[in-house]
């Protein structure tokens, strides 16, 4: 089984700085794909970047990017230019390969972006 | 393009009363899977259905149970609700069943408080 553990359960940052969020998980596989989600207060759950096992370039989306350790299981997000917007709950979550759809997700880290 | 939809997005029931949700994926989406949200949990992997056939299973018991209709429409039910059933439950729909069609996308929630 497959877990995935985010450790710090609340973070700010100041508008326009930067932010890193931390995860790292535990898993047997190979063969998977890591994501960060985004939940803001709405509660819709938004994609924000994927990365996958096999590739060592780290995934980047915008003023969005991961910093992918495959040996040492950790998959954190870095937020550059951080905007009020990105305030929610941002949820790491890891997916077995040619396993179906489902996604074991971390805890959660609440981010607050001050102005 | 329309979004996940999930009806009802509120629902409060009581105490061994049983409860059906329901998740209309994007169009195209054959992949549909419900998480369940809750303070203390987390989210956490109930099932998912692709092609009407059930591809995962959570860790949960008996009384949750799914299906999927032939247009991809999914339900949930639970059975003999309990206090703890309260929670936000979350659908989620993809074109594939695999984890290489990596969209995965979220709809709004339904809220169910069981009283």
């Amino acid at each position: 089984a497959q877990t995935v553990t985010q450790s710090q359960p609340e973070m700010s940052v100041q508008e326009a700085e930067t932010v890193t969020l931390s995860c790292t998980y535990d898993t047997s596989e190979s063969n998977y794909y890591l994501f960060w989600y985004k939940q803001p207060p709405s509660r819709q759950m938004i994609l924000v970047i994927r990365q996958e096992a096999y590739k060592q370039q780290n995934a980047t989306e915008n003023r969005f990017s991961v910093n992918f350790q495959k040996a040492a299981k950790s998959f954190s997000l870095k937020i550059s230019d951080s905007q009020l917007g990105d305030t929610a709950m941002y949820f790491c979550a890891f997916m077995k390969d040619n396993a179906g759809n489902m996604l074991t997700f971390g805890g959660g880290t609440r981010l607050m972006v001050k102005p | 393009k329309a979004g996940v939809t999930q009806t009802p997005r509120y629902l409060i029931k009581t105490r061994g009363q049983q409860v059906t949700l329901s998740c209309s994926p994007i169009s195209g989406h054959r992949s549909v899977s419900w998480y369940q949200q809750t303070p203390g949990q987390g989210l956490q992997f109930l099932f998912e259905y692709f092609s009407e056939t059930q591809r995962n299973k959570g860790n949960f018991p008996g009384r949750f149970s799914g299906r999927q209709f032939s247009n991809s429409r999914s339900e949930m039910n639970v059975s003999t609700l309990e206090l703890g059933d309260s929670a936000l439950y979350l659908c989620a729909s993809s074109r594939t069943g695999t984890a290489s069609s990596y969209e995965q996308y979220f709809g709004p929630g339904t809220r169910l408080t069981v009283t």
